[in-house]
């Protein structure tokens, strides 16, 4: 079981990023997990982005709450990640991954490389 | 929001040797609700330890967590050569999830 993220590798400042992160198997609409984006600039450390459960209920990063939407594609089985008006402090790997609702990140993509420029 | 403060941010040890790891938690966090990766250059977040002390999946004993309230350690008994790598502290007890900015294990 592996997730996997899809989107463009190269957004415009001020545009909007779009991701999708297609999840493999029957557990999507599992009770009890969530599914996250995080994301990892270049030489840093993870940021939390926010998290979805399959029912639609968010949790977002306040650093990030008033660009950030996360939502749910059950009949596809994927979640994807709007981010907008990115500048190029939004450069980052991100990552899709799984969680429960008190647990710990245990399942991750692969990584998706978004590079902010013009 | 829960800032964990990892020591040190660099470690340079040697093949064999005993490596400890600390993260500090700016309040208490549950045991139940804390965990530790691993992220070796070019590849994913690895879950180590979760619930303080639980070895994911596969995780060999030489690693070892402890700790409770503010303090967690991880701890690799006999630090090997695939062990070379950078080490996140999280907790899962709070929104919004946090990261510590990690503790690099290099060859000293």
């Amino acid at each position: 079981l592996q997730l996997q993220e899809s989107g463009p590798g190269l957004v415009k400042p001020s545009e909007t990023l779009s991701l999708i992160c297609t999840v493999p198997g029957g557990s999507f609409n599992s009770s009890g997990y969530y599914w996250a984006w995080i994301r990892q600039a270049p030489g840093k450390g993870l940021e939390w982005i926010g998290s979805i459960y399959y029912s639609g209920s968010t949790f977002y990063n306040p650093s990030l709450k008033s660009r950030v939407r996360i939502s749910v594609d059950m009949s596809k089985t994927q979640f994807s990640l709007r981010l907008t008006y990115v500048t190029a402090a939004d450069t980052s790997l991100y990552y899709c991954v799984r969680h429960r609702s008190l647990g710990p990140f245990d399942m991750w993509g692969q990584g998706t490389r978004v590079t902010v420029s013009s | 929001e829960i800032l964990l403060t990892q020591s040190p941010a660099t470690l340079s040890v040697s093949p064999g040797e005993r490596a400890i790891l600390s993260c500090r938690a700016s309040q208490s966090v549950s045991s139940s609700q804390f965990a530790w990766y691993q992220q070796k250059p070019g590849q994913t977040p690895r879950l180590l330890i979760y619930a303080t002390s639980t070895r994911a999946t596969g995780i060999p004993d030489r690693f070892s967590g402890s700790g409770s309230g503010t303090d967690f350690t991880l701890t690799i008994s006999s630090l090997q050569s695939e062990d070379f790598a950078v080490y996140y502290c999280h907790q899962y007890n709070f929104w919004p999830r946090t990261f510590g900015l990690g503790t690099k294990v290099e060859i000293k």
